[in-house]
C-alpha cells in the first residue's frame, strides 16, 4: 500500500544554518504531496503542497520540490529561524484519505 | 476564516468508561475527520465523515464510535477508555475528500487521559 517515510524523528539545528528534512513516499498513482507543520501546543496547519505542474512550492521561507523519480518531497530552508521548532509532517493523498509519516521534531537552537 | 473548536481540552475518565469528544467547525466544509496522534508515530485516522449523516471507519476505529449529527459537528466515543489509550485527538475538516489536494483544517486537539 501507499506509504510515507520520514527518517529523522528529531533534528537539532544551530539559528542560522541550512535546513533539509527528508520525506519519501511510496503510491500507485501521482499523489500530491503535502508538508504541515505544528507549533506547540497548536494545531498542525498546511505549510506547502505540491503542484501538478513540477512547480516549487514556498511558503515562510521553506520549500520543497517533488522528485518523482527518488520519491521523494524533501523540505528545505536557507536558514533556520528559531520559531522554526516545531513539529513537521509529511503526507500524501491516497484513496480518499491523507497517509502521513511518523512526523519530525525541529529544534532550533540560538 | 473559519475555525474548528475541540471540546474538552482535556477529557479524565476512568479505565471502562465510555468518553465523548466534540467538534465544530465553521467553514461549511463537507468532510470532517478524526484522527489520533501518539509520539513518533504520525496521525492515524479514526473516523472520517464526507457528508452529514455519513460515516466511514479509518484505520483505527475499533474501540471507537462516531457520530456526524449535522453538517458542522463530528463526535468521537471512546467505548470503553483503556490507559494505553491516552493520546491527543485531532479533528479536522476539507472541503472535499482527501484526495483531491484540498487542505485539511485542524482542530487544537483534545488530550484523552485515563486514571
Amino acid at each position: 500500500g501507499d506509504s510515507v517515510t520520514q527518517t529523522e524523528g528529531l533534528v537539532t539545528l544551530t539559528e542560522g544554518l541550512p535546513v533539509m528534512l527528508n520525506c519519501t513516499y511510496q503510491s500507485t498513482y501521482s499523489p500530491f504531496l503535502f508538508w504541515y507543520v505544528q507549533h506547540l501546543n497548536e494545531a498542525p496547519k498546511l505549510l506547502l503542497k505540491s503542484f501538478t505542474d513540477n512547480k516549487r512550492p514556498e511558503h515562510q521561507g521553506f520549500h520543497a520540490t517533488l522528485h518523482k523519480s527518488s520519491s521523494s518531497f524533501h523540505l528545505q530552508k536557507s536558514s533556520a529561524q528559531l520559531s522554526d521548532s516545531a513539529l513537521y509532517y509529511c503526507a500524501l493523498n491516497s484513496n480518499y484519505q491523507l497517509i502521513w509519516g511518523s512526523g519530525t521534531k525541529l529544534i532550533i537552537k540560538p | 476564516g473559519g475555525i474548528i473548536t475541540q471540546t474538552p481540552k482535556f477529557l479524565i475518565g476512568q479505565e471502562g468508561q465510555k468518553l465523548t469528544l466534540k467538534c465544530q467547525q465553521n467553514f461549511n466544509h463537507d468532510t470532517m475527520y478524526w484522527y489520533r496522534q501518539d509520539s513518533g508515530k504520525g496521525l492515524r485516522l479514526i473516523y472520517y465523515s464526507i457528508t452529514e449523516n455519513d460515516l466511514q471507519k479509518g484505520d483505527l476505529s475499533e474501540g471507537y464510535d462516531a457520530s456526524r449529527e449535522k453538517k458542522s459537528s463530528f463526535s468521537l466515543t471512546v467505548t470503553s477508555a483503556q490507559k494505553n489509550e491516552m493520546a491527543v485527538f485531532l479533528c479536522a475538516s476539507s472541503r472535499d475528500r482527501g484526495n483531491s489536494g484540498n487542505t485539511l483544517y485542524f482542530g487544537e486537539g483534545s488530550r484523552l487521559i485515563v486514571v
